[in-house]
């Protein structure tokens, strides 16, 4: 069975940085692309940023580049999420999703961690 | 970035009657090396994750039932729920996962029981 666990998620000042982890076990996780995807409250879903299988290209939606990283740990089946600079606007429930075998880009997501920005 | 609009915004159903909802995307999502349509949909339920419906346009996910079907190609695309049942109450959500990142997503359709 697939899991993906993310954690890492709490209360931040504006400015303030945290850094989001999650696990990945029952799935190759070095075969497929992996991603963030948020959802502030009670609105829609925006896509954050993914990594290529090999690490070797990651994209970010506009409004998070140059404050957010993304990065992968194949031996350790880990994804992570580093942010910078936080603002208001970043508040919102942070999901990790990876590919599976019949598409690689997306598939499967685990259940959330919430991060608020305020002071 | 390719831009994708959902229509209708919310949509109430009778149960056991079709619910249809459309996926427009500002650029054509289909590749052609391997003719596949870079579009999915998905369902989530209040307090829950997202759930895969539908991939590659029109392949239904693990366990998704047969009730759920997509189509469409380039830049339209449709879900159609044929009966709807009590248990089908959710927002519904598109999204290109083209090779051109973001790989962005509809507003969501929320669909509710007349």
């Amino acid at each position: 069975e697939v899991q993906l666990v993310e954690s890492g998620g709490g209360l931040v000042q504006p400015g303030g940085s945290l850094r989001l982890s999650c696990a990945a076990s029952g799935v190759t996780f070095s075969t497929f692309y992996m991603s963030w995807v948020r959802q502030a409250p009670g609105k829609g879903l925006e896509w954050v940023a993914n990594i290529k299988q090999d690490g070797s290209d990651k994209n970010y939606v506009d409004s998070v580049k140059g404050r957010f990283t993304i990065s992968r740990d194949d031996a350790k089946n880990l994804l992570s999420l580093h942010m910078n600079s936080l603002r208001p606007e970043d508040t919102a429930v942070y999901y990790c999703t990876s590919g599976m075998a019949e598409v690689w880009e997306i598939g499967y997501w685990g259940q959330g961690t919430l991060v608020t920005v305020s002071s | 970035d390719i831009v994708m609009t959902q229509s209708p915004d919310s949509l109430t159903v009778s149960l056991g009657e079709r619910a249809t909802m459309n996926c427009k995307s500002s650029q054509s999502v289909f590749h052609t090396p391997n003719s596949r349509n870079y579009l999915a949909w998905y369902q989530q339920k209040p307090g829950q994750p997202p759930k895969l419906l539908i991939y590659w346009a029109s392949t239904r996910g693990s366990g998704v039932p047969d009730r759920f079907s997509g189509s469409g190609s380039g830049t339209d695309f449709t879900l159609t729920i044929s009966s709807l049942q009590a248990e089908d109450v959710a927002v519904y959500y598109c999204q290109q996962y083209s090779n051109m990142p973001p790989w962005t997503f509809g507003q969501g359709t929320r669909v509710e029981i007349k």
